[in-house]
């Protein structure tokens, strides 16, 4: 299944606690991303990590952070900051260099929040 | 930064009928325009991608073709069957070595009629 894994596949939280989503690679690859999907709608980008210990904003980062401490973890906290945060998040990973710049997108989890 | 439009967002075929769905780009140094399938409940996967020194690429049923100039790209299905049914995302991003930055468009549900 692509060697990438996210969990839990689902989640539900209460309104004001923050969640953390663990996404996890075995694909020896240098970036990793984290996208939002809202029903019916494209992918957004929150953030992304091309390196260990950095990462940078994506289109909608606010009421997010993220940690890059190892090459194969890239997870991404929710806070209570986000004012919308009932999403299903993907996380995906990419290499940087070479000829193939595909990125794997893991299997998802669906966070919904009350 | 880029911004890519995707249309139609839904598109009912007959089975065995072609499909097909267009993007436009706004960043005329994009160059990498890779198309991902997304079954219900799973993660996007890569189906085809064209670099911009291309105007056009085939994988069996599958055909993406490039107007560099127009800044548009499209995405061919032929003889389409119902394991087709699926929302299809288009992206665009710079290939380069600082990563793969996709920007994707908001997506078309295709469903194919038995």
């Amino acid at each position: 299944d692509g060697g990438i894994t996210q969990s839990p596949k689902y989640l539900f939280r209460k309104e004001g606690q923050n969640v953390t989503l663990s996404c996890e690679q075995n694909l020896n690859h240098d970036a990793m991303y984290w996208y939002r999907q809202d029903p019916g709608q494209g992918l957004r980008l929150i953030y992304y990590s091309q390196i260990v210990n950095d990462f940078q904003k994506g289109d909608i980062a606010e009421g997010y952070s993220v940690s890059r401490e190892k090459k194969e973890s890239f997870p991404l906290t929710v806070t209570s900051a986000q004012k919308n945060p009932t999403a299903f998040y993907l996380c995906a990973s990419s290499m940087i260099a070479g000829s193939s710049y595909e990125q794997y997108f893991g299997p998802g989890t669906r966070l919904t929040v009350t | 930064g880029e911004n890519v439009e995707q249309h139609p967002s839904t598109l009912s075929v007959q089975e065995g009928d072609s499909a097909v769905i267009k993007c436009t780009y706004s960043d005329s140094a994009s160059n990498y325009f890779p198309w991902y399938k997304q079954e219900l409940g799973k993660r996007p996967q890569l189906i085809i991608d064209i670099r911009s020194n291309v105007g056009e690429k085939k994988d069996q049923r599958i055909a993406v073709t490039l107007n560099k100039t127009a800044k548009h790209f499209s995405l061919h299905i032929t003889e389409t069957q119902p394991e087709d049914s699926a929302v299809y995302f288009c992206a665009a991003s710079r290939d380069n070595n600082a990563g793969n930055m996709l920007t994707f468009g908001g997506g078309t549900r295709l469903m194919v009629k038995p």
